[in-house]
């Protein structure tokens, strides 16, 4: 059984530009959920996938967008980034989108805007 | 009134003691709660779920939930440095969107 991996780990960018992140989803899980963690703070909720679709947004602006695909495989875009989106970036995969049974998070892409 | 409310700490305790984290969360709907271990510069790690009322125990840790007063702990018993970490309480609200606090730094001193 694998676990959720993402890529990449780490990441600089350019204020203005665009970036896309990756999210493999633990063997048996069909939902992703992608979260974003400044320094010193819980992770914040942006937004899940289930079936390829968008099921739930969090007080993230629309420049944060995202897919999935049919192996529930998943990537975060986020364009115009700006400094503030510097940031860990989680992605979890659950079966169900309650959670049940918990969500499993991979490592993380660190993102630095500069 | 935050979502999710943890103590940010820090929280200081010596080894072999217990350690308490303490949570409280606004939603009343909210069924299913978790305890993730963070170490610096890593992702969370699921220590425990709760979904029912009164005490959970695996091994060492211990979760409480009171849906009437809406409070989450997690106890840690026989304390070890290796449990240093910061500790953050969750709560899935809205069938789909995990909230979390922005959690209780904890330190176990050799």
């Amino acid at each position: 059984e694998t676990g959720v991996t993402q890529s990449p780990t780490h990441l600089i960018k350019t204020r203005g530009q665009q970036v896309t992140l990756r999210c493999s989803s633990q063997s048996g899980h069909n939902t992703v959920s992608w979260y974003q963690q400044a320094l010193g703070q819980g992770p914040q909720f942006i937004f899940q996938y289930y079936r390829e679709e968008e099921n739930g947004r969090g007080n993230f602006p629309p420049r944060f967008s995202g897919l999935q695909f049919p192996n529930y495989s998943s990537e975060l875009n986020v364009n115009a980034l700006e400094l503030d989106d510097s940031a860990l970036y989680l992605c979890a995969s659950s079966l169900g989108t309650g959670g049940e049974g918990g969500y499993t998070f991979g490592s993380g892409t660190r993102l630095t805007v500069v | 009134q935050k979502e999710v409310e943890q103590n940010s700490g820090p929280l200081s305790v010596p080894e072999g003691a217990i350690a308490s984290l303490n949570c409280t969360y606004s939603d009343r709907g909210s069924q299913s709660f978790f305890w993730y271990r963070q170490y610096s510069g890593k992702s969370p790690e699921l220590i425990m779920s709760i979904y029912s009322n009164g005490d959970k125990e695996d091994g060492r840790f211990t979760a409480q939930l009171n849906k009437a007063s809406q409070y989450v702990s997690l106890l840690i018993r026989d304390s070890q440095p290796s449990d240093s970490a910061t500790y953050l309480c969750a709560a899935v609200q809205g069938a789909q969107k995990l909230v979390f606090g922005q959690g209780t730094r904890l330190t176990i001193n050799p």
